[in-house]
C-alpha cells in the first residue's frame, strides 16, 4: 500500500545544531508541505514543493530549509535549531492540480530542543 | 486574514449521546472545506471535503454539513472509539494552501 513515512518519530537536539527531518511518500504524489502543530495553533505550514526542484515559503518558514531532488522526498532541515522550534512537525502529500485535493499526512516527528 | 475557529475546544460525551462540533470560517471565496481526525501521537486524517453550501456527507456516526459561514460535524451515538481530536480546514492563501482549525477534542465515556 501506498503510505507516507516521517523518521525520526522522536529526536532530541541541543540549541545550534543542524538538524533534518525524513519525509518520504510512495503514493507519487507532486505536492508536499510540511507542517508544525503546536499548542494554541492550527497546523502551521512551513514549505512546501508542487514537483522536483520546486520549493516554497509557508507562513512559518524562517530558520528552515527544504529541498527536492526526487518525487518521493521532502527533508526538512533546521540550520541552527531553536527552543522556538520544539514541535510536532508533519509532512503531507498530495495529487493533482486542485484547491481541494486532499492531502495525506505522515505520523509526524516529535522534535525537542533543548 | 483568513481564519477558521472551532468550538467547543473540548467536549466530553457518554457514549450514545449525540453532539455537534462547530467549526465557522472568514475566507474570501469558500472553495470548499476539509475534515479531519487526528488521534494522539498520530498524523490528521482525512474524512470529508465539503465542496459548497448545502453538501451533507457522512461516514458511520459522522456527518458533516457546510453553510454560507460555518461547518457541522455531527456525531450521531458516539462510542468510545470516536474519541479523537476533529480538525476543520478550508483552501486559503494560494494553489493547494490550507488553513486549519485548532481543533476540538472529543472524549466518549463508556
Amino acid at each position: 500500500d501506498a503510505e507516507i513515512t516521517q523518521s525520526p518519530r522522536h529526536k532530541i537536539t541541543e540549541t545550534g545544531r543542524q538538524v533534518t527531518l525524513a519525509c518520504h511518500q510512495t503514493w507519487n504524489h507532486n505536492n508536499m508541505f510540511w507542517y508544525r502543530q503546536d499548542l494554541g495553533h492550527g497546523l502551521r505550514l512551513i514549505h512546501y514543493s508542487y514537483g522536483v526542484q520546486d520549493t516554497n515559503k509557508g507562513e512559518v518558514s524562517d530558520g528552515y530549509s527544504v529541498s527536492r531532488s526526487n518525487t518521493e522526498d521532502l527533508p526538512l532541515t533546521l540550520e541552527s535549531a531553536a527552543s522556538s522550534q520544539t514541535s510536532v512537525y508533519f509532512c503531507a502529500s498530495s495529487d493533482g492540480t486542485g484547491d481541494t485535493d486532499t492531502q495525506y499526512f505522515g505520523p509526524g516527528t516529535r522534535l525537542t530542543v533543548l | 486574514e483568513d481564519q477558521v475557529t472551532q468550538s467547543p475546544e473540548a467536549l466530553r460525551l457518554q457514549e450514545g449521546e449525540s453532539s455537534s462540533l462547530n467549526c465557522s470560517y472568514t475566507v474570501s471565496g469558500l472553495r470548499g472545506l476539509f475534515w479531519y481526525r487526528q488521534d494522539p501521537g498520530k498524523g490528521p486524517e482525512f474524512l470529508f471535503t465539503l465542496y459548497s453550501a448545502g453538501e451533507e456527507k457522512e461516514k458511520e456516526r459522522l456527518k458533516a454539513t457546510l453553510t454560507k459561514k460555518e461547518s457541522f460535524l455531527h456525531i450521531t451515538a458516539p462510542k468510545p472509539e470516536d474519541s479523537a481530536t476533529y480538525l476543520c480546514a478550508v483552501p486559503s492563501g494560494g494553489y493547494q494552501k490550507v488553513t486549519f482549525g485548532t481543533g476540538t477534542k472529543l472524549q466518549v465515556i463508556p
